[in-house]
């Protein structure tokens, strides 16, 4: 089973909402990845967690707070969003945080008012 | 900074004709990645390349890698409509995936 599940779906929140997306693996995957893709532009890397440990953060604004709860979830907070963060969120797993082949998610597709 | 560069952007295929995508890197890697992804959709894990010289095929897609020339080759062959899609490469540095533009690929009769 190489399925990495997101909810929800679709999300449209104002801008003085709080709101959480949330990816669950089943593979015993180690690593997991958020990225953000615009329109027509490819995913672009936003937080890794190994071992459920924050590995990386790629300079991304307060205004996202990751959380990885235990080795098979993975949580985005949100709070006091733009406009401009409105995207398709996906998520990814892969056995460790340098192996082969990240498996992602369907993607929450956010929308800001 | 990893560039990874893609081309061509945009390629409009006739049925049954053969065509490559070219993925160049600015980086050494001995890692590279193509994914798929249809519109509003995820993306699909085609090939996985570790090595030089590595080459990996799966029905009318053929993918390549050279790392002392730092690029990889998508190879359609055969071209159907099924295959029109985006097509992205992605390197691996260190476990950090940076992806290329893509390509996006329409095949029509």
């Amino acid at each position: 089973d190489t399925e990495v599940t997101q909810t929800p779906k679709h999300l449209v929140m104002g801008m003085t909402n709080k709101k959480s997306l949330k990816c669950e693996q089943h593979m015993g995957h180690r690593a997991m990845y958020w990225y953000k893709q615009k329109a027509k532009k490819p995913p672009e890397l936003m937080f890794v967690y190994s071992y459920e440990k924050l590995s990386i953060n790629e300079s991304v604004p307060s205004r996202f707070s990751p959380e990885c709860p235990n080795s098979s979830l993975l949580n985005l907070h949100l709070h006091a969003l733009q406009p401009e963060d409105s995207a398709l969120y996906l998520c990814a797993s892969s056995q460790e945080i340098r192996t082969d082949t990240q498996y992602f998610g369907p993607g929450t597709r956010l929308t800001v008012l | 900074e990893l560039k990874v560069e893609q081309n061509p952007l945009f390629l409009s295929m006739q049925e049954g004709k053969n065509y490559t995508i070219y993925c160049n890197y600015s980086t050494t890697s001995d890692r590279l990645y193509w994914y798929r992804q249809d519109p509003g959709k995820s993306l699909e894990s085609l090939f996985v390349l570790l090595s030089n010289g590595a080459v990996k095929q799966e029905g009318r897609l053929m993918a390549s890698l050279d790392t002392k020339a730092r690029l990889s080759t998508l190879h359609i062959t055969a071209a159907v409509h099924d295959l029109s899609a985006t097509y992205f490469c992605a390197v691996d540095v260190p476990g950090k995936l940076t992806f290329g533009q893509g390509t996006i690929l329409t095949v029509h009769p």
